[in-house]
């Protein structure tokens, strides 16, 4: 099974700075089972990327992923303070099993 | 409009069975693989299954194999999780989400399950 490991586990930024998140997989995955979610309290996560850099339906721009092999990662770049949240990484390898990374929190001070 | 939407969750004890329903709508159904995904209160995302668009093949997490089984009726727009042998660590908030497996794009409010005596 591939693990995720993402990191750092809890990341302070103040609105309008750069956040980088990090995405560490076990081993290789192909970037096309590579995705991005985010989820804020009491709701649902929502798909941000997938194929490790494509943006979902009505996502915006100040998002962007990218990375391949074992190493990937979601950048939010002018932070809101709407994008507090949680941010999980997803893969999907060959054999259709799906994990997901333990989260980042983000919190806008 | 897209929509999913699960029920069936309640509080049940250890060893006891429960089967989780999520009614689709707004998209065709039949053409989509469909996941059970769930989060343990406070605790990150854990996917537990998969059953492909048409039933044909499924998946299951090592934690739950065994023990749960998914299906479909894609005549009634709906994807089911009967689960056995409930234990405590079962104990989650049970997310029904539209596949394929590696773009979850639509995912239900989710439905809670309680495993306790």
């Amino acid at each position: 099974e591939i693990v995720l490991t993402q990191s750092p586990g809890t990341l302070s930024l103040s609105p309008g700075e750069r956040a980088t998140l990090s995405c560490r997989a076990s081993q290789s995955i192909g970037t096309n089972y590579l995705a991005w979610y985010q989820q804020k309290p009491g709701q649902p996560p929502r798909l941000l990327i997938y194929g490790a850099f494509s943006r979902a339906t009505g996502i915006p721009d100040r998002f962007s992923g990218s990375g391949s092999g074992t190493d990937f990662t979601l950048t939010i770049s002018r932070l809101e303070p709407e994008d507090s949240a949680v941010y999980y990484c997803q893969q999907c390898d060959d054999s259709e099993v799906n994990t997901f990374g333990q989260g980042t929190r983000l919190e806008i001070k | 409009e897209v929509q999913l939407v699960e029920s069936g969750g309640l509080v049940v004890q250890p060893g006891g069975s429960l089967r989780l329903s999520c009614a689709a709508s707004g998209f065709t159904f039949a053409d989509y693989t469909m996941l059970w995904v769930r989060q343990p209160p406070g605790k990150g995302l854990e996917w537990i299954s998969l059953i492909t668009w048409d039933g044909g093949i499924t998946y299951y997490a090592d934690s739950v194999q065994g023990r749960f089984t998914i299906s479909r009726d894609n005549s009634k727009n709906s994807l089911y999780l009967q689960m056995n042998s409930l234990r405590a660590e079962d104990t989650a908030l049970y997310y029904c989400v539209k596949g394929p497996a590696y773009y979850l794009d639509v995912w239900g409010k989710g439905t809670t399950v309680t495993v306790s005596s």
